[in-house]
């Protein structure tokens, strides 16, 4: 089993609309999380850290579930510039092996 | 522009050859790390460096693959005779801890 699963999508939806994208994690050690953004041939970038009490920033809310061990992400009122490929990334505590990364979940928006 | 700063960005290469990249993280970073991606794949870690001490490696990065942080700043990462396997985007990133910020990458295609 894949240490941090995402549906890959892709997910096509409406410009206006509101997405929403899951992720769970197997380690239970986990205890950072993020959202990165990649867009195509280019590098991951931080949307935003994930809280335990969950946290928005914008149009978009993160929220995490320790006890089922999943991640999601809303995006309301998507843009065209949402288009992308969205990382589920979990982080160790203690852990010297940096992030671990989903395949992550591509998202297109259409006019 | 003070992010993390990645060389070639992009490397054509004939199999069997050894190819070297560069990577300047950012200057107040002492945590500098490797990740490989291929198409489809979120970024898989490779080796993490604290300083100049390399102390974590994958059991991806296989002993045609070695990289160094002599000094503590800068890092390259070199591979061997290459393999068509090895073509992928090579990240590399830094941190005081989490979460990572990305250079643009190096795109490796061996022919």
């Amino acid at each position: 089993r894949k240490e941090v699963e995402q549906d890959p999508g892709p997910f096509n939806v409406p410009e206006g609309a509101t997405v929403a994208f899951n992720c769970t994690y197997s380690n239970s050690a986990s205890q950072s999380f993020f959202w990165y953004r990649q867009d195509c041939r280019k590098e991951p970038k931080l949307l935003m850290s994930v809280y335990s009490s969950g946290n928005e920033d914008g149009r978009f809310t993160a929220q995490l579930n320790r006890a089922s061990q999943y991640i999601s992400l809303l995006i309301r009122d998507s843009k065209l510039s949402d288009s992308a490929t969205y990382l589920c990334v979990t982080h160790r505590r203690g852990g010297a092996d940096g992030l671990t990364f989903g395949k992550g979940t591509h998202l297109i928006i259409q006019p | 522009d003070t992010g993390v700063s990645q060389n070639p960005r992009h490397k054509i290469t004939k199999r069997g050859q050894n190819v070297t990249f560069r990577c300047d993280p950012i200057s107040e970073h002492n945590r500098l790390y490797w990740y490989r991606q291929t198409l489809g794949q979120g970024p898989e870690f490779l080796t993490y460096f604290q300083n100049e001490a390399q102390l974590e490696k994958s059991r991806l990065l296989s002993d045609r693959f070695s990289a160094e942080r002599p000094k503590g700043s800068f890092s390259t990462l070199e591979i061997q005779r290459t393999e068509q396997g090895d073509s992928a985007m090579y990240l590399c990133a830094s941190s005081l801890g989490a979460p990572l910020h990305f250079g643009n990458g190096t795109r490796l295609t061996v022919t």
